[in-house]
């Protein structure tokens, strides 16, 4: 099974400072077809996740341009540049390219200091 | 638009059975894999089970299988999960996913349900 490692776990930020989370897989993403197939979900208290970014760095419709995904092979991380208000909540990362099982990353808690 | 509404979450005892579904509108429901991921309460998200959409075919995590199915009926445009000897250990939130992309052998839910809770108790 891939293992997803997040770090932090637990990330305190002041609003406008930026922000940063890795993820770690135990196996490469690339895909035979060259791409690399890494996501990130955001789910804010009492919601459902939702998805801000796929294929590593690219932003789902309506993701503000401060949230960017970077990384390859097996080292990612995701960025907001400022954090606002509404940021706040447990950010995932998930592979679903070596299946089964389909797995995620523990969540990074992002709150406001 | 996309929508996925589950339903069919409550209480039920350990041993008992339930069937959850996840009514879905918006895309061609037969072409895209879809998926059941839940939530523990306070815990993070556990892949649950998957169907492919064309070929029907379905795959489950340890912590289920032989217990859980997963079906799906395309005339109903509705995904289903029967669940049999839960344990305490199933209860959470659950969610139906949609795949983002019909065929291409990768899992990435662009769309999530609301989700319906699962509480397995005496």
């Amino acid at each position: 099974d891939v293992v997803m490692t997040q770090s932090p776990l637990s990330l305190p930020v002041t609003l406008g400072q930026p922000a940063s989370i890795s993820c770690r897989s135990s196996q490469s993403l690339v895909h035979s077809d060259g791409d690399t197939y890494l996501n990130w979900f955001h789910q804010r208290p009492g919601q459902s996740p939702r998805r801000l970014i796929y294929k590593v760095s690219n932003r789902d419709s309506g993701v503000p341009d401060r949230f960017s995904g970077s990384g390859s092979g097996t080292d990612f991380t995701l960025k907001i540049s400022r954090v606002e208000a509404e940021d706040v909540g447990v950010y995932y990362c998930m592979q679903g390219i070596r299946w089964p099982p389909i797995t995620f990353g523990q969540g990074t808690r992002v709150e406001i200091k | 638009e996309v929508q996925l509404l589950e339903s069919g979450g409550g209480l039920i005892p350990p041993g008992g059975s339930l069937r959850l579904s996840c009514a879905a509108s918006g895309f061609t429901f037969s072409s895209y894999a879809m998926s059941w991921v839940r939530q523990a309460p306070g815990k993070g998200l556990e892949w649950v089970s998957s169907i492919i959409g064309l070929s029907g075919r379905t795959d489950y995590a340890d912590s289920v299988k032989g217990r859980f199915t997963i079906s799906r009926d395309i005339t109903k445009n509705t995904l289903f999960l029967q669940m049999n000897s839960p344990r305490a250990e199933d209860t959470a939130v659950y969610y139906c996913a949609k795949d983002a992309v019909s065929g291409d052998g990768v899992y990435d839910f662009d769309h999530w349900g609301q989700g319906t809770l699962v509480t397995v108790s005496s």
